[in-house]
């Protein structure tokens, strides 16, 4: 099984400043990567599939690189509404398909 | 629009069973895999199961295989996901979750949630 990682555990950010998520996976997962937002009591949102195309809706200001086992998501300019959690979730190794613990974005 | 409305809260006492229902509207149901995620109180994400649009068939992370059944009802338009043998352990909220149609493995439209609380 795939396991992720995901640093830090909580970045305290102000609006307006760029938020970098980290995403390690136990292995190569190649492309496989996509990444989610949480806010509190709603389902999970994608934003991100195959490390770095944008879901539909998506803003431009989120951004995915990343291959192999090393994945980045970078908040260029963080919104009010971006201070939530954050997931990376794999499908490059499945089943299962598993995501990360979560990094929560929160306001400094 | 894609909507996709779960059942409601249930509570089961250990050992027993819980089915839980998402209906979809707004997409071709035929054309998307389904997938259930589920959530621990405080806790992240765990994937449980998806079921395939054309033939039914089913994959579970296989620490829920023997406990879980997904099936789905095209005529309804709804899905459904049956665990059994309920320990305190599996008190979470459950997702549907559609995979994308460009790649199954991603999930892009997710229910409101179902909570199953298991407790004596």
């Amino acid at each position: 099984e795939i396991v992720l990682t995901q640093s830090p555990a909580t970045l305290s950010l102000s609006p307006g400043e760029r938020a970098t998520l980290s995403c390690r996976a136990s292995e190569s997962i190649s492309k496989y990567l996509g990444w989610y937002q949480q806010k509190p009591g709603q389902a999970p949102r994608l934003l991100i599939f195959d490390a770095s195309n944008r879901a539909t809706g998506v803003p431009v200001r989120f951004i995915g690189s990343g291959s192999g086992a090393d994945f980045t998501l970078t908040i260029s300019s963080l919104e009010p509404e971006d201070f939530a959690v954050y997931y990376c979730q794999q499908r490059g190794d499945w089943p299962p398909f598993t995501f990360g613990p979560g990094t929560k974005v929160e306001l400094k | 629009q894609v909507q996709m409305v779960q059942s409601g809260a249930e509570v089961r006492k250990p050992g027993a069973s819980v089915k839980v229902s998402c209906k979809s509207s707004g997409y071709s149901f035929s054309r998307y895999y389904m997938h259930w995620v589920r959530q621990a109180p405080g806790q992240g994400l765990e994937w449980v199961g998806m079921i395939s649009p054309s033939d039914g068939s089913t994959s579970y992370a296989q620490k829920f295989q023997g406990r879980v059944t997904m099936t789905r009802d095209p005529s309804t338009t709804t899905d459904y996901m049956e665990m059994s043998s309920l320990k305190s352990e599996d008190t979470a909220v459950y997702y549907c979750a559609r995979g994308l149609y460009e790649d199954y493995g991603y999930f892009d439209f997710w229910g409101h949630g179902a909570q199953v609380t298991v407790s004596s």
